[in-house]
């Protein structure tokens, strides 16, 4: 089964609103990283957090980072029409030797204008 | 170049078929990826190479499946005889260093089509 878990599954806004997306995971980790990917395209990678990290801001994107509590959250502000797509938390777990990335089931956003 | 290159963008193939998909790294980097997407959601791990060498295949389905990332050649994966269930959208991603240190860049996918 895969290590994350996202909810929501399915998130939809108007335009100007913030988005968040949250994912939770199960084995201690080096980095968590989200992707985005517009529909039939590939994942493009958004940013990551290391584990020794609680927070990072990328333009308007916020990740937080709970190891105690195996999650991480997404926050995107100022939503707009073109940030609709599916968002994916991904995990370097900390037993691999950073041979792969392990995904979430997703969330599918959609921002209406 | 700069971007992951994935061919072919379709691919049909009668159940039974062999089924081969390419995939060019960005140049310059060492690290590998193919995943396999079913149906939207779940991104399955496949096989990591480090240059030409296997990184990790724990999610390589040893009967059936295989790659290969040769010098100065396209990397490759290659499904023998065909299943309906090898239908999916296979992913390849390449990263400069290992994922402990940074994101993966990924191709647009290959459709498998499995008829």
């Amino acid at each position: 089964s895969q290590q994350g878990e996202e909810d929501p599954q399915a998130l939809s806004i108007q335009e100007g609103e913030n988005a968040t997306m949250n994912c939770s995971y199960k084995t201690s980790i080096n980095n968590l990283q989200w992707y985005r990917q517009n529909s039939g395209r590939g994942l493009v990678h958004l940013i990551l957090i290391r584990s020794n990290e609680r927070e990072k801001h990328s333009g308007r994107l916020r990740v937080t980072l709970d190891t105690s509590k195996k999650s991480s959250s997404l926050l995107i502000t100022a939503s707009r029409a073109a940030d609709t797509a599916s968002y994916f938390c991904a995990t370097d777990a900390f037993y691999n030797q950073g041979g792969k990335l392990i995904f979430g089931q997703g969330t599918e956003l959609s921002v209406k204008p | 170049g700069e971007e992951v290159a994935q061919t072919p963008k379709h691919l049909v193939r009668g159940e039974g078929q062999k089924a081969k998909l390419y995939c060019a790294p960005i140049k310059g980097h060492s690290y590998v990826f193919w995943y396999q997407q079913v149906l939207k959601n779940e991104f399955k791990f496949l096989i990591s190479f480090q240059n030409e060498n296997v990184f990790d295949e724990t999610g390589m389905p040893k009967e059936r499946f295989s790659a290969k990332c040769l010098p100065n050649s396209p990397c490759s994966l290659e499904i023998q005889a065909t299943k309906l269930e090898d239908s999916a959208v296979y992913f390849c991603a390449s990263s400069h260093r290992s994922l402990h240190l940074g994101g993966a860049f990924f191709g647009q996918g290959t459709r498998l089509t499995v008829v």
